[in-house]
This record gives structure tokens, sequence and C-alpha cells, in this order.
């Protein structure tokens, strides 16, 4: 089975700190896609980031970063020089083989502070 | 600009009527899904659809209904069979098969009168 676990409810960071925000998974599968959406009040789910189950290296956008410890079943996203804007909800999810379900974690509410 | 529509952004429905949630996309994506999301919960997926005038149903489709006539069009109804429809309504499109990442419409919140 399938499964993706965040154990953040909440997090608080100082605005211009970093912040991770964990994320763990389980599949048998080898290959597999990890995800990082965004969720501001408004609703919209935001893409931030993608890790691939072969990928070397652990993946970058901007502010973002992906701790990827495959080991360990970890996808931790690491936000750096949090901003106000950051504020909102982050949900972690995989992707497994050539399926077309997507499998979400319970999502971390992040909340930075001036 | 490509992209997913949902409309409409607020929908009230009255007891025992039916209502249906419209999501278009022009991404030309294979897949389409539909989310139910409560207040402060994670996304929980009603239904799927692969290709036209195929769908399967997600965990939770009790009460709910779906149709994929056309790739860029993937309708939610909720039927009065749903008891508890107050939720926001997300839908999603994505490339198959591979493992690229979902897009997101901007959600549709419906409330009961």
């Amino acid at each position: 089975a399938q499964k993706i676990t965040q154990t953040q409810p909440g997090m608080f960071v100082q605005e211009k700190e970093a912040v991770t925000l964990d994320c763990t998974y389980d599949t048998s599968d080898p290959s597999y896609g990890l995800f990082w959406y965004k969720q501001p009040s408004s609703g919209e789910m935001i893409f931030l980031i993608y890790q691939g189950s072969y990928d070397q290296q652990n993946a970058t956008e901007g502010r973002y970063s992906l701790n990827f410890q495959k080991a360990r079943k970890s996808a931790n996203l690491v936000i750096s020089a949090s901003q106000l804007g950051d504020s909102a909800m982050y949900f972690c999810a995989m992707r497994v083989g050539d399926g077309n379900q997507f499998y979400f974690g319970t999502g971390t509410s992040l909340t930075v502070i001036p | 600009d490509g992209g997913i529509t949902q409309s409409p952004k607020y929908l009230f429905r009255k007891e025992g009527q039916n209502v249906t949630l419209s999501c278009e996309q022009n991404l030309n994506h294979d897949a389409m899904y539909w989310y139910r999301q409560d207040p402060g919960q994670g996304l929980r997926l009603i239904y799927y659809s692969q290709i036209v005038n195929d769908f399967q149903k997600g965990d939770i489709a009790e009460g709910y209904s779906v149709s994929r006539e056309k790739k860029e069009s993937f309708p939610l109804t909720v039927t009065s069979a749903q008891k508890n429809p107050t939720a926001f309504y997300l839908c999603a499109s994505s490339i198959l098969p591979g493992l690229e990442t979902q897009y997101f419409g901007p959600g549709t919140r419906l409330l009961v009168l």
C-alpha cells in the first residue's frame, strides 16, 4: 500500500529563517515521484517541487529544496529565507510507477512570524 | 494561457437538489481528478478519469457522479444522496503515463442552505 505521512500539523518560523517540513512515504515500487504543494488561504494548490526516485541530486527550485533520503523514505521540504507570503498549508504527495493516482499527506500549516 | 478552470467559485445547494461543478482544462492532459477537502483536512479522491468515456471511483465516490465526454471536460455532480456535501472541491489534471505533477484548478466551495 502507498502512504504519505506528515507528522507536523503546525509549524512556526521567524521571517528570514529557514524551515524544514517533514514528509515520509511508503511504497514498494522502485519508481515513484514525490511532490510538494502549497495551499494558501485562497485555496488553490500550487506545485512547488518534484523529486524522482531515480534522481541522484536533491531537487531545488529557488528558495525550495527537497531533502531526499531514499533509505529513510523521507522527502522533507526546506524553505530558505522564509517570507510572510510563505504562510500556508503545505502538502506532500506521491505518484507511483505508471499509476494515475496521487497519494497526499494530511498537510502542515506553516506560519511565518514577522 | 494553459490551465484548469472551475466554476462556479461558490455554489449553494438546497436540500434534495443535485448540483454540478464544472472543470475544464486546455493542457491536453489525459487524466483528470476530483478531490474533496474538508476544513483543515487533506485531499480525498472522489473520482478520476484516464480517458474519454472512462472513469474510476476514488475513496469517497458515494453520492457523487461524473462524466467524461470530452478530453477537456470532467464535470462532477453532487447528488442528493451525498448527505454532507459542504466542502471545498478541487479538480486536477495530469499527463499519462509518467510521474509528472498534477495541476489544479482554483476550486469550488459548496455550501448547503
